[in-house]
């Protein structure tokens, strides 16, 4: 079956820990996303990639980085700079960047310890 | 830059019908797409109109005026399980762009 896959389910953080959240999809799609979504609220884009090797970021970036080496791959790593990273994480991907359609993996929720 | 407005909660009654707007404002639209989440889950994408008019999908259908800067996604029949978020986004020259969501909770 193809789709996306992230892992974990849930993570717990520490202070000034760095965390990496993994996001897999065998979907050949070019295009990768990852949201942070808060209770109540929308889903706000961390970074994009169209394509391996690229990224960009998007509305919320700071305190976070990510890393486009593989077609399959776009993790996500938390960094002890993002102050308040209690959220639930998603990860998408889609054909081309410009698409209506987005896939959502399952999501990570991050606590901090 | 790009905004969109939805209301953030909505009540309906079981089989009864519902209508979720959504008004934007964008600076480059090809479309409106609309997406449904259940408490904990992941987005799923549920229709798409890039044209004025009305799409139908089964029980959902979604509506697009685009010199009104506004759509609504339209949900008959209503059931237990419809109890969910409900989320618009646009479609411009970045990434989709979506809303706040709209809470949508189905009462018997």
């Amino acid at each position: 079956d193809g789709g996306i896959t992230q892992s974990p389910k849930y993570l717990f953080r520490k202070e000034g820990q760095n965390v990496t959240l993994s996001c897999e999809q065998n979907l050949n799609h070019d295009a990768m996303y990852w949201y942070r979504q808060d209770p109540g609220q929308g889903l706000r884009l961390i970074y994009y990639s169209q394509i391996v090797n690229d990224f960009q970021k998007g509305d919320i970036a700071e305190g976070y980085s990510v890393s486009r080496e593989k077609k399959e791959s776009f993790p996500l790593t938390v960094t002890s700079a993002q102050k308040n990273p209690t959220a639930f994480y998603l990860c998408a991907s889609s054909p081309r960047l410009v698409e209506e359609t987005q896939y959502f993996g399952p999501g990570t929720r991050l606590l901090v310890l | 830059g790009q905004s969109l407005e939805q209301p953030s909660e909505v009540t309906a009654v079981e089989g009864a019908i519902v209508q979720i707007n959504c008004t934007y404002q964008t600076s480059g639209f090809y479309g409106l797409s609309w997406y449904q989440q259940h408490d904990g889950g992941a987005p799923t994408f549920l229709s798409y109109n890039a044209l004025d008019g009305l799409e139908e999908t089964g029980r959902f259908s979604s509506f697009l005026s685009r010199s009104d800067s506004y759509g609504y996604l339209l949900l008959q029949e209503l059931q237990m399980k419809d109890s969910a978020s409900y989320f618009c986004a646009v479609k411009g020259n970045t990434p989709l762009v979506f809303g706040k969501g709209t809470r949508l909770s189905v009462i018997a």
